[in-house]
């Protein structure tokens, strides 16, 4: 089946400029999960869907991070007024919910640079 | 809360030797460990994981982990490493289902000719 996919890949935007960022989960998991990578850097947790609500906002870096997902499905990342220290590559996960322990299915991300 | 410790950031090592990526995690309960691999260029894909029984757990591509709940640890083994195995290894812990999981920075695995 098809597996977690991202939009866009790549995202080049100007300082200021808002971006939105698209993860679509493998179908039938409920978790969805939004992670930045850093250059050279590790995982950096931002936010957690359980269905459609988050339980778990703490990751998100500033008010000018935001998401949403809807239908138990596809999930945007928005973040408004980007900043360089924005530029990163951010995945998403997905997982199914109970007796799965978050075994998480990652997406080839979506690069992001911000000039 | 749960934190996860990778102390070594980058281990070189030669084809067809061992080697041992250090995983060390903290958390005031029960918690279900994974390792993570990302290839160059790729995404991340899931190597092994440790829920329940057996504390060692064999993976893909030859790699495995022991869970060693006194030490609070799960390392990555593999006997003898290829050339392919180069890549970024990040361990993962959870306290289960629903529940938020935590990466380590990782370790960046150089296998050397």
């Amino acid at each position: 089946g098809a597996g977690v996919s991202q939009s866009p890949s790549n995202k080049v935007t100007e300082k200021g400029k808002d971006v939105e960022l698209r993860c679509d989960p493998i179908s039938g998991h409920t978790a969805l999960y939004w992670y930045r990578q850093r250059l050279g850097q590790g995982l950096e947790f931002l936010i957690y869907f359980q269905g459609n609500s988050a339980p778990d906002k703490s990751g998100l870096p500033s008010d000018r991070f935001s998401a949403e997902r809807t239908g138990e499905s596809v999930s945007t990342l928005t973040i408004q007024r980007t900043q360089q220290e924005d530029s990163a590559v951010y995945l998403c996960a997905s997982s199914l919910g109970a007796d799965h322990y978050n075994e998480q299915f990652f997406g080839p991300g979506t690069r992001l640079t911000v000039l | 809360a749960q934190s996860v410790t990778q102390l070594d950031s980058q281990v070189p090592v030669f084809e067809e030797a061992p080697v041992e990526l250090r995983c060390n995690y903290s958390s005031s309960v029960s918690v279900y460990l994974f390792w993570y691999v990302q290839y160059p260029n790729q995404g991340l894909q899931l190597l092994l994981k440790y829920l329940s029984g057996s504390t060692l757990v064999k993976g893909i591509n030859g790699f495995e982990a022991e869970f060693n709940k006194s030490q609070t640890s799960f390392h990555l083994r593999k006997p003898s490493v290829h050339i392919s195995d180069t890549a970024e290894y990040f361990c993962a812990v959870t306290k289960g289902s629903y529940q938020k999981v935590t990466f380590g920075t990782g370790t960046k695995l150089q296998v050397i000719p």
